[in-house]
């Protein structure tokens, strides 16, 4: 199974100020039709999780601008350019390129 | 908008068997396939099983091959998930999600697995 690891598991941030999470994945996720199927998860306090960011770089319907992912191959980030309190929460990057299994990475808990 | 509503969570002996049930509405529920994630207490995400729209295949992570059946009904927009076989280690916030890409979650039903 892909092992998908995130860094740091912990980051404290400023209120307005940037943010950003990196995820590795055990192998490259470009999958064999040239997509690539790396996703972004918000978990806020107490909610279910919320899919972000589909396809590496592709938002979601309703999330802020401040909100993207990059990455290629192995190596993955979600960047958000001002934090909101609204943002506190656990962000998840997770594979679906080598499915079966689907595969989270650990959580970044983001808080103040 | 889609909603998905799980039920058919509670507290269960080692040993046991539950079926949760999720209710979708807001989406053609027969062209999706479906999943089922868990999480575990103040631990993270797992994936636990998908199938596709037509209900033809089924796949399950290696923790509950064998133990878990997934199934559907497309007549009344519903997804299912047969547990048997029930350990500690199933104690777990159980979510039906929306395709293998989990782009909608439910609200999750509790289940918890103690003697």
């Amino acid at each position: 199974d892909v092992v998908m690891t995130q860094s740091p598991l912990s980051l404290p941030v400023t209120l307005g100020q940037p943010a950003s999470i990196s995820c590795r994945s055990s192998q490259s996720l470009v999958h064999s039709d040239g997509n690539t199927y790396l996703y972004w998860f918000q978990q806020r306090p107490g909610q279910s999780p919320r899919r972000l960011i589909y396809k590496v770089s592709n938002r979601e319907s309703g999330v802020p601008d401040r909100f993207s992912g990059s990455g290629s191959g192995t190596d993955f980030t979600l960047n958000i350019t001002r934090v909101e309190a609204e943002d506190i929460g656990v962000y998840y990057c997770m594979q679906g390129t080598h499915w079966p299994p689907a595969t989270f990475g650990q959580g970044t808990k983001v808080e103040i | 908008e889609v909603q998905l509503l799980e039920s058919g969570g509670g507290l269960v002996q080692p040993g046991g068997s539950l079926r949760l049930s999720c209710a979708a509405s807001g989406l053609t529920f027969s062209s999706y396939a479906m999943s089922w994630a868990r999480q575990a207490p103040g631990k993270g995400l797992e994936w636990v099983s998908s199938i596709t729209g037509n209900g033809d295949r089924t796949y399950y992570a290696d923790a509950v091959k064998g133990r878990f059946t997934i199934s559907r009904d497309n007549s009344k927009n519903t997804l299912f998930l047969q547990m048997n076989s029930l350990r500690a280690e199933d104690t777990a916030l159980y979510y039906c999600a929306k395709t293998t890409g989990l782009d909608y979650w439910g609200q999750g039903t509790l289940v918890t697995v103690s003697s």
